[in-house]
């Protein structure tokens, strides 16, 4: 059983609009959730990551809330740009045990 | 400064053969893993070693050996290799101290075919 969820395995969103990325959970152990983005032939890079004490988290154009009640994570790009074409996956892990990822949304920002 | 080295980055093997995929990573990390990542699968975690001198099964290990030679390297090995595991496969470290949670850094894969 799934874990870690991403139900949309893609999404589409025009330059400079906001790109918004969702992750359900649902194991309510997991204390430390996390974003990585991935190229093509590239592996995946670590973007930002929230922590269950916290319920939002920003780093420059990229902010990821956190709703323990509902055992959702999101993940806001604003403004979107053509380089932010990649593939998202969603991680999350409860104290002394490994990542589990979600199986990723490819996001393709349209100039 | 590399990061986490992975070699080959592609090999072909037929049905039956063995073969090492190596990582090794210039970080001083000590936990480092093994994922495969299939079309539609996501990343799912093969074996990890929380620290050097331990190995742990993750979600997918039958057909998998792993070994961790030292704080630097952490090998693969695939012993009688099936067109089921033909896959990308990634290695990744992270600091982790107690929490095997914090940010893993990846190599670039490689892409391994079983005909």
């Amino acid at each position: 059983d799934q874990q870690v969820k991403q139900n949309s395995p893609s999404l589409s969103v025009q330059e400079g609009r906001i790109s918004i990325l969702n992750c359900d959970y649902t194991n309510s152990m997991f204390d430390y959730f996390l974003w990585y983005k991935k190229y093509p032939a590239e592996g995946p890079t670590f973007l930002i990551s929230i922590s269950s004490i916290k319920d939002k988290n920003e780093d420059g154009r990229f902010t990821v809330f956190l709703n323990k009640s509902a055992k959702h994570l999101s993940l806001h790009i604003v403004p979107s740009q053509p380089g932010d074409s990649a593939v998202y996956f969603c991680a999350a892990s409860e104290r002394n045990t490994p990542l589990v990822f979600g199986k990723g949304t490819r996001l393709s920002v349209i100039a | 400064n590399a990061g986490v080295t992975q070699t080959p980055k592609f090999q072909v093997l037929k049905t039956g053969q063995s073969m090492t995929l190596q990582c090794a990573q210039d970080m001083n990390h000590n936990s480092m893993y093994w994922y495969r990542q299939d079309p539609g699968m996501g990343l799912r975690l093969i074996y990890y070693s929380a620290s050097e001198g331990t190995t742990d099964k993750g979600e997918v290990p039958n057909g998998y050996n792993v070994s961790r030679l030292n704080k630097r390297e952490f090998s693969l090995r695939l012993e009688s290799a099936a067109p089921s595991q033909t896959s990308v496969y990634f290695c990744a470290s992270s600091e982790a101290g107690s929490t095997l949670g914090w940010p893993q850094h990846f190599g670039d894969g490689t892409r391994l075919s079983i005909l």
